[in-house]
């Protein structure tokens, strides 16, 4: 069981908007630490997708955006794509654990 | 282009150790922390250790306290992970990744491959 918790899957179609949600508690992202999220493609490595709860790496489309309120977060992407079906996983610290926590991950497939 | 490859990793019975080793190209690792992150097959992301920049700052998952030790060696550009007392649970594919995790700042700006390690009588 992952201290983050995640829907484990999500659906849209071409061109729609999706939503994932991660959600904490006040020894991770309640806490006021910063939320990050990640893209795994199907057999490949994970790549940051947002970092800073709202920060784009150079590179990643302003079609994915980073929120954070109280103790969740959520990623969206908007305009989906083939490409876009893939695991998305949030990432937080924790001062209890004193270390890093993951989300369960979650399985974006486009429709 | 920045790149970090892994290796060291293979097939040990509980109890073996293995020492896993990171070599980072395309940047400059004596400024920056490290961290090492597995993942189950067919599971999901488990963070598992993170060093600073010296090397002076090291932190471990609950899981792995003890028996595993990260280090780094700047001059050779890489970090290392030695893992003793190896258990079934350990078997899992581990990324080297860049970024540190602390207190102030805890992420991963970039992931190598990864090497599998799997754990089995």
């Amino acid at each position: 069981q992952s201290v983050l918790t995640q829907p484990p899957s999500v659906s849209g179609a071409p061109g729609q908007r999706v939503t994932i949600s991660c959600t904490g508690d006040s020894s991770n992202i309640g806490a006021g630490n910063d939320v990050h999220w990640y893209q795994q493609l199907p057999g490949r490595a994970p790549t940051l997708l947002i970092y800073g709860n709202t920060n784009r790496p150079s590179g990643v489309p302003d079609r994915f955006s980073g929120s954070k309120s109280g103790t969740s977060a959520s990623l969206a992407i908007t305009g989906l794509q083939a490409e876009d079906e893939a695991v998305y996983y949030c990432q937080s610290y924790d001062i209890s654990l004193r270390g890093s926590v993951f989300g369960g991950g979650t399985q974006l497939t486009v429709l | 282009e920045l790149q970090l490859v892994e290796s060291g990793g293979g097939v040990v019975r509980p109890g073996g150790s293995l020492r896993l080793s990171c070599e980072a190209s395309g940047f400059n690792l004596e400024d920056i922390g490290m961290t090492w992150v597995r993942q189950a097959p067919g599971k999901g992301l488990e963070w598992v250790s993170s060093l600073n920049w010296n090397g002076e700052s090291t932190v471990y998952a609950a899981s792995v306290k003890g028996r595993f030790t990260i280090s780094r060696d700047n001059a050779k550009n890489s970090v290392y992970l030695q893992m003793n007392s190896l258990r079934v649970e350990d078997t899992a594919l581990y990324y080297c990744t860049r970024g540190d995790c602390s207190p102030t700042i805890c992420y991963m700006d970039f992931w190598g491959q990864g090497t599998l390690v799997t754990v089995s009588s």
